[in-house]
Order: C-alpha cells, then structure tokens, then sequence
C-alpha cells in the first residue's frame, strides 16, 4: 500500500531534550515536506527536500534541522526542543516538484508533540 | 509561502444540504488541491486540479481551478454526517517556488 509512515505518532518531551521524528514514504517521491499545524494558523511549512542530499527552509524553519540521506526518509530533528514547538507535525511527499499531478502531495497520519 | 484566504470558516449544516467554500489568491497558481482532514489524522487528497476552468467531480464532491488561477471552489453535495470535518485548499506556483501554499481550512458540522 502506497503511504506516508511517521513515527512516534505521540511524543511527550521536556524542555532541552533532543529528539527526532522519523518519516518514510514507499512511493519513490522525490519532494518531501514537514508541517506543523497550529489552531488558527493552519498548515505552515518547516523544511523541504527535492530530492537526496537537497533540503530548503520553508517558513519555520528555526529550531529544526532536517536530513534526506535517502530517498525514502526524510527525519526532523528537534536538537533541544522548547515549549513553543509543541504541536501537530505531518510530513507530506510528492512525485516531483514539477506542476501538474507530480505536484500532489499525500500526508503522514501526524505526529503530535508536546513540548513541556 | 503564502497563505490564501478560504472562506468560509466554519459551517453548520444539516445533512441534505449542499456546501459551497473557496479559496483565493492574490497570485496565479498552476496547480489547486482540495484535502480533508479528520481529527488526528493527516490531510487526505480529495481533488487535484491542473488547468485554469477545470471542472472534477469525486463523488458528491466538485471542485472548480478558477479561470483567473487566483481562486478555487469546492462543493459538496446532498451532505452526510461523515463529511464532518476540515476542509483545506492548497494552491502552488511552480514558477516561484516549490512550496504548497495552504488555506487555514473550512470546518465543517453536519447534524442528522
């Protein structure tokens, strides 16, 4: 089955400790993507990777790090977490980042975070 | 990334009835996704659209790429309870970046 896997799907975490979300994809994307979603700010982008070794800021970037040493992985890495990221993470891959239906990009079930 | 303005941003329906929502743009964009979400899950894919004046039906749902490319609709018709939930757009430019602009969503009550 074609999907989007993360992991954990629940973390509880204290303030300093690093920690890293795992996400995989089994449809040879190219692009990847990690969100966060936040009540009444919607989806809003963290980091993105066209492809293996090729990552880029999105509009969150600070606080997170992220690695595409495969093409099938795509880890965010929060190296010393604080109360302000706690939230709902989804990552997200697509064919290309070319327009049309490459463009398409299918969501992970979500990873929440709590930061305390 | 942008961020468009969906409208509206909540609805309470009964079941039956057909819904109405869209999204804008103050720049053209090439692709439109419409997705929902669940509560606790991730976005799920409901329509793609690609070409300006599009027209793409899944079901009870219909969705519309506006022929300016700066707006998308998104109808769904005879509602059930299980179309409860959150309503995204998503639009891209591919000739200025690679980000996936989202809208902040479109939450949706139906009762019985």
């Amino acid at each position: 089955e074609a999907q989007v896997t993360q992991n954990p799907r629940y973390l509880i975490t204290v303030t300093g400790k690093k920690l890293t979300v795992t996400c995989s994809q089994n449809m040879n994307h190219e692009y990847m993507s990690w969100y966060r979603q936040d009540p009444g700010l919607g989806l809003r982008q963290i980091y993105y990777s066209m492809n293996v070794e090729v990552t880029d800021k999105g509009d969150v970037p600070e606080g997170y790090k992220v690695s595409r040493k495969e093409k099938r992985n795509f880890p965010l890495i929060l190296e010393s977490p604080s109360p302000n990221q706690t939230s709902l993470y989804f990552c997200a891959s697509s064919l290309s980042i070319l327009a049309g239906r490459g463009a398409t990009q299918y969501f992970g079930p979500g990873t929440r975070l709590t930061v305390l | 990334g942008q961020q468009l303005n969906q409208s509206p941003q909540s609805m309470f329906i009964q079941e039956g009835e057909d819904v109405s929502m869209n999204c804008t743009s103050s720049s053209i964009f090439n692709t439109w996704l419409w997705y929902k979400q669940d509560p606790g899950e991730g976005p799920v894919l409901l329509i793609a659209l690609y070409k300006a004046g599009e027209l793409t039906s899944n079901g009870r749902l219909t969705a519309q790429f506006g022929i300016t490319r700066k707006d998308s609709f998104l109808n769904i018709s005879a509602s059930i309870p299980s179309d409860v939930g959150i309503y995204f757009c998503a639009g891209r430019n591919s000739n200025s970046g690679y980000a996936l602009n989202f809208g902040k969503g479109t939450s949706l009550l139906v009762t019985p």
